[in-house]
């Protein structure tokens, strides 16, 4: 198993340019997650799905936004980058219910100038 | 919705020593919360997680615990060695209202260097 993969691992973009961040996972896991993580800040909840056609806002979902077609993939689309959107960007899958654990990506570094 | 505090920022001890992080919720009805260990530019991964029926979890080095009516737990590891240097991460999870989910609360994290 792959697990979950993420693309790409680097990006760099202008403001006000859009983009999508990939994320796929082979486990089967019906919940799906997209966290950001910045200096001294943790990681925060951007969008979670659980299960194809099912989507919701975590807590800092301004200026993304996600679709779930199948269950192997959650992409994520900046619609128009900020520089405030600079960050490290990780994916999360796990089964559903709670308290299985979450897998993660090995992340996307962006950078919006 | 859910506050996780996390304290301390940061925490040096030296091998062989003890480490303890602490966190705070604020949503009583959080009932599972997990600690995630991530390496300088590597991915969290979960070490160990306690849910609200439990005082105490324990996994060789590491132990967690949990008192619900304070609604703080805590990361215990002990013996300490320069790999437990890591930022690590508490959670918790709100039981779903609905059809699965699995949402974390993340506290912003703990530095540990274990030094020499």
């Amino acid at each position: 198993n792959a697990g979950v993969t993420q693309t790409p691992k680097f990006q760099v973009l202008k403001t006000g340019q859009s983009m999508t961040l990939q994320c796929a996972q082979d486990m089967n896991h019906e919940y799906m997650s997209w966290y950001r993580q910045d200096p001294g800040m943790g990681l925060r909840l951007i969008h979670y799905s659980v299960g194809a056609g099912i989507t919701d806002q975590g807590e800092v979902p301004n200026g993304y936004n996600v679709s779930r077609s199948t269950t192997e993939d959650f992409p994520l689309r900046l619609l128009s980058a900020a520089p405030s959107q600079t960050s490290v960007y990780f994916c999360a899958s796990s089964y559903a219910g709670q308290g299985y654990e979450q897998y993660f990506g090995p992340g996307t570094r962006l950078t919006v100038t | 919705g859910e506050n996780v505090e996390q304290h301390p920022s940061t925490l040096s001890v030296q091998e062989g020593d003890s480490a303890v992080i602490k966190c705070t919720y604020s949503d009583s009805a959080s009932n599972y919360f997990p600690w995630y260990k991530q390496e300088l530019g590597k991915r969290p991964q979960l070490i160990i997680d306690i849910r609200s029926n439990v005082g105490e979890k324990k996994d060789q080095r590491i132990a967690v615990t949990l008192n619900k009516t304070a609604k703080h737990f805590s990361l215990h590891i002990t013996e300490t060695q320069p790999e437990d240097s890591a930022v690590y991460f508490c959670a918790a999870s709100i039981p779903p209202f609905t059809g699965g989910g699995n949402k974390l609360t993340f506290g912003t994290g703990t530095q540990l260097k274990v030094e020499l």
